[in-house]
């Protein structure tokens, strides 16, 4: 059974500092995605990851996997308060219909 | 592209009433559809897979009865909450899979239901 883990879980970070948020996943998986959640909404997606050693940038964020380690990483460069909003991870089951399992959701809340 | 809408946006009911929620690709064809529940502070959790024109396939420890899913047509699936109680209170996140094109097996999210079972 997949399971995908994230920490930390809660995250307070003062405006301009940077810190990483990591995924680990128990299994081999071909896709790995994340998201974003604001309070009272769905999902948006940030990026998805599909090879060892990929890296994806947007803005403020940047986004590493290392299928090797089973280990997807959320970096954040110079945090503003706009990025306060849980991030989730999800790591796609390889055979059965594409399935997600999604990791337990890392709340961000950046501080002025 | 790729716009998946629900309906209600949220809805309050009776417990021991049934209700159904809505899910659809508005720009594209989904042979798989996904439901998930999401409690409060807590993630995402798959409760089951719809496919257009068979039985969806339930996970483990999610009543196939009391959760009722039909996937008639390659652009709407529907969740109905049988006997709705307090604890199926949540938030309800269908997404739907594109099937062809760049985005091919990508999982579109719709924007979520959020449901009180007073």
């Amino acid at each position: 059974e997949l399971k995908v883990e994230q920490n930390p879980l809660f995250l307070s970070m003062q405006e301009g500092k940077n810190y990483t948020i990591y995924c680990n996943y128990s299994t081999t998986s071909d896709r790995l995605y994340w998201y974003r959640q604001d309070p009272g909404k769905s999902l948006e997606s940030l990026f998805v990851l599909l090879s060892n050693g990929a890296v994806k940038q947007e803005g403020r964020l940047m986004a590493s996997l290392d299928t090797k380690a089973r280990l997807s990483t959320l970096h954040i460069t110079a945090a503003v308060h706009d990025l306060s909003a849980t991030y989730f991870c999800a790591v796609r089951n390889t055979g059965t219909a594409s399935k997600l399992t999604f990791g337990t959701g890392t709340r961000l809340q950046v501080t002025l | 592209g790729a716009v998946v809408s629900q309906h209600p946006s949220w809805v309050i009911c009776k417990s021991g009433t049934s209700v159904k929620i809505e899910c659809r690709s508005l720009d594209f064809q989904a042979t798989t559809m996904f439901w998930y529940r999401q409690f409060p502070k807590q993630s995402l959790m798959l409760m089951a897979t719809s496919n257009e024109g068979s039985k969806a396939t339930y996970e483990q420890g999610v009543e196939k009865d009391k959760f009722l899913i039909n996937h008639a047509s390659l652009t709407l699936s529907t969740l109905t909450v049988t006997s709705a109680h307090p604890e199926d209170s949540s938030f309800y996140i269908c997404s739907a899979r594109y099937a062809g094109g760049p985005a091919y097996n990508e999982q579109f999210f719709g924007p979520g239901t959020r449901l009180t079972v007073l």
